[in-house]
């Protein structure tokens, strides 16, 4: 039962234009989000949360939306780099509980010089 | 600052061997975290640690032990490894925030093969 899914295992966007990675839950406790970036050989470093109680956060070239409602979030990467190439995943958990996160199974974003 | 030290980065095992992954973090984190990516998958849970002598089961336990003796340390057992177990290996340590969800400081992976 994969309660957070990346239906898109691949994206390709050309330099300076906008990536859209998109992630949808099931799981209606889920209250936190967070996406993960992920470079080949290294572990995953954290990129953006965003809180059930927002609809958007902002930090510099990206941004988090979430609706509820959907039950869908996504991240947008403006303008994209080539070193923003990586593999980004999705997570959620439960804030009230031991914090057990559940990922989505990744999109990899290729930037095209 | 290190953060996250996985050992070994690579390792391959014959079917039946065991073997331990070492996990180290110097932040004073008192969670834990063991996961696992098999290709083209996400991360599965294996096991966690909320604090030096205190562990729980995750999503994928089978196999596998943990254990705690010390806040910095949450090495995880292989006792008689599979090739099923073949995947590449995640650390993570965090500390937990009330009402937000904590941020998890991961390690560089330990590529295992078991053959």
């Amino acid at each position: 039962d994969q309660q957070v899914k990346q239906n898109s295992p691949s994206l390709s966007v050309q330099e300076g234009r906008i990536s859209i990675l998109n992630c949808d839950y099931t799981n209606s406790m889920f209250d936190y989000f967070l996406w993960y970036k992920k470079y080949p050989a290294e572990g995953p470093t954290f990129l953006i949360s965003i809180s059930s109680i927002k609809d958007k956060n902002e930090d510099g070239r990206f941004t988090v939306f979430l609706n509820k409602s959907a039950k869908h979030l996504s991240l947008h990467i403006v303008p994209s780099q080539p070193g923003d190439s990586a593999v980004y995943f999705c997570a959620a958990l439960n804030s009230g509980g031991y914090q057990k996160v559940t990922f989505g199974t990744g999109t990899k974003l290729q930037v095209i010089p | 600052n290190a953060g996250v030290t996985q050992t070994p980065k690579f390792r391959i095992l014959k079917i039946g061997q065991s073997m331990t992954l070492q996990c180290t973090q110097d932040m004073n984190h008192n969670y834990m975290y063991w996961y696992r990516q098999d290709p083209g998958m996400g991360l599965k849970l294996i096991y966690y640690s909320v604090g030096a002598g205190i562990t729980d089961k995750g999503e994928v336990p089978n196999g596998y032990n943990v254990s705690r003796s010390t806040t910095e340390d949450f090495p995880l057992r292989l006792e008689l490894a599979a090739p099923s177990q073949t995947s590449v290996y995640f650390c993570a340590s965090s500390t937990p925030q009330s009402g937000s969800g904590a941020i998890q400081y991961f390690g560089a992976g330990t590529r295992l093969s078991v053959l």
